[in-house]
């Protein structure tokens, strides 16, 4: 168990509804980051947040948007859904904003299947 | 385009025997690489990492080696066991100026099978 918990584990939609994933990251971590797992594909970085704050953004499509709040959960919303969406989203945390060993604590993923 | 290859999508080894991932990168700034291994309906978890001034690093039976010249690096288990048949992806760190942070790069991954 990492200890970042991610909320729904499934997630079955039609398109062009809208969504939102949330994720809890380990006690203590102020960093989250959201990756995106298409089939066949790696882990595509999408967004990090740190204490808050936008920190970096990767390959994340316009109707995508992510927030971080307080208590240090994020969630991310997904809207306008594709079949292409479908996918399973991955939240990390750590406990830096970055640093270069970047051991980054992930959850179980929520899998997300746009019909 | 991808920066960080893995070009074995899945790979077979007897157990007791070695298994052997590949990994090869085209960025040079890269300066710190990981492996990270997954099981399914599970995120991955992190194996073992190594300092791009390092060429080995061994962690038990796990063995990453960088070369940088060829910028390849190479994840060596010894020996391999039924409980090691998982997707192990390799992901590169480097520095991004606009982030203020480093960032992390992963390969599409490589499913290892260890068979009894």
């Amino acid at each position: 168990d990492s200890g970042v918990t991610q909320t729904p584990k499934h997630l079955i939609t039609a398109t062009g509804q809208r969504v939102t994933l949330r994720c809890s990251p380990r006690s203590g971590d102020l960093s989250v980051y959201w990756y995106q797992q298409s089939l066949d594909q790696g882990l595509q970085f999408l967004i990090q947040y740190y204490n808050g704050e936008e920190r970096a953004k990767g390959n994340i499509l316009e109707r995508f948007s992510a927030q971080q709040f307080p208590d240090l959960h994020s969630e991310l919303n997904l809207s306008s859904l594709e079949l292409g969406d479908s996918a399973l989203y991955f939240c990390a945390s750590s406990a830096t904003r970055g640093a270069a060993t970047n051991e980054q604590f992930f959850g179980p993923g929520t899998r997300l299947t746009v019909l | 385009d991808q920066q960080v290859k893995q070009n074995s999508p899945s790979l077979s080894v007897q157990e007791g025997r070695i298994s052997i991932l590949n990994c090869d990168y085209t960025n040079s700034m890269f300066d710190y690489f990981l492996w990270y291994k997954k099981y399914p309906a599970e995120g991955p978890t992190f194996l073992i990492s190594i300092s791009s001034i390092k060429d080995k690093n061994e962690d038990g039976r796990f063995t990453v080696f960088l070369n940088k010249s060829a910028k390849h690096l190479s994840l060596h288990i010894v020996p391999s066991q039924p409980g090691d048949s998982a997707v192990y992806f390799c992901a590169a760190s480097a520095w991004y100026s606009g982030a203020g942070s480093y960032q992390l790069t992963f390969g599409k991954g490589t499913k290892l099978s260890v068979i009894p």
